[in-house]
């Protein structure tokens, strides 16, 4: 039973490249989140996806980044323009399809470390 | 919005001490309280949650408890092991609105 898993795990990118990273939400779960990790510091919710659609992009900058979930494959964020800043732990978790509080429960993926260079 | 605060950011204990963390919310629509628990370079790992229904919830070692009239919940670890030196992080979230807002972390360490 795989967990969520993400690709790559190590990204290295120079300024103004374009990184995309990728997750796979666990099996039967249909929602996924990304959050963002800076060093020594906590995790910073990004966007909430479902199947086609974006649920919350409320801690999504609002230049260079974007994120999808197809109907099928992965979903993708990805960052344009890549800058220094950018450099960070990016962590996708999911969750499943429920009414019930338990379908609140995200499990994390191992992380995509990203370097701008 | 939600904003959550947690303390202490450092905590440094002897093996078979309990551990107490602590975390206050602001948002009284919150109504799940994770907390997680991250290995150096790894992923975080859900240890225990609580909803705000309940007020108490315990699994072996660790506990958490949930005040909503002063809007703040603890993680407690009892007799704490050297695998358990992690950073914990504590979590709120509201219905309807998923995503989870984080607590700063505590770097805990078990002294063997």
């Amino acid at each position: 039973n795989a967990g969520v898993m993400q690709n790559p795990r190590h990204l290295v990118r120079r300024r103004g490249q374009e990184a995309r990273l990728r997750c796979s939400p666990m099996k039967g779960h249909s929602h996924v989140y990304w959050y963002r990790q800076l060093p020594e510091e906590g995790l910073k919710f990004m966007v909430y996806l479902q199947k086609e659609n974006i649920i919350d992009e409320s801690g999504m900058p609002k230049e260079r980044f974007s994120a999808e979930f197809p109907k099928e494959g992965p979903s993708i964020l990805r960052i344009q323009q890549v800058v220094r800043g950018d450099s960070a732990a990016y962590f996708c978790a999911s969750s499943p399809q429920s009414s019930l509080m338990s379908s609140y429960e995200q499990y994390f993926g191992p992380g995509t470390r990203l370097t701008v260079t | 919005g939600e904003n959550v605060e947690q303390h202490p950011s450092t905590l440094s204990v002897q093996e078979g001490d309990s551990a107490v963390i602590k975390c206050t919310y602001s948002d009284s629509a919150s109504n799940y309280f994770p907390w997680y628990k991250q290995e150096l370079g790894k992923r975080p790992q859900l240890i225990i949650d609580i909803r705000s229904n309940v007020g108490e919830k315990k699994d072996q070692r660790i506990a958490v408890t949930l005040n909503k009239t002063a809007k703040h919940f603890s993680l407690h670890i009892t007799e704490t092991q050297p695998e358990d030196s992690a950073v914990y992080f504590c979590a709120a979230s509201t219905t309807g609105r998923r995503a989870l807002t984080f607590g700063s972390g505590t770097r805990l360490q078990v002294q063997p």
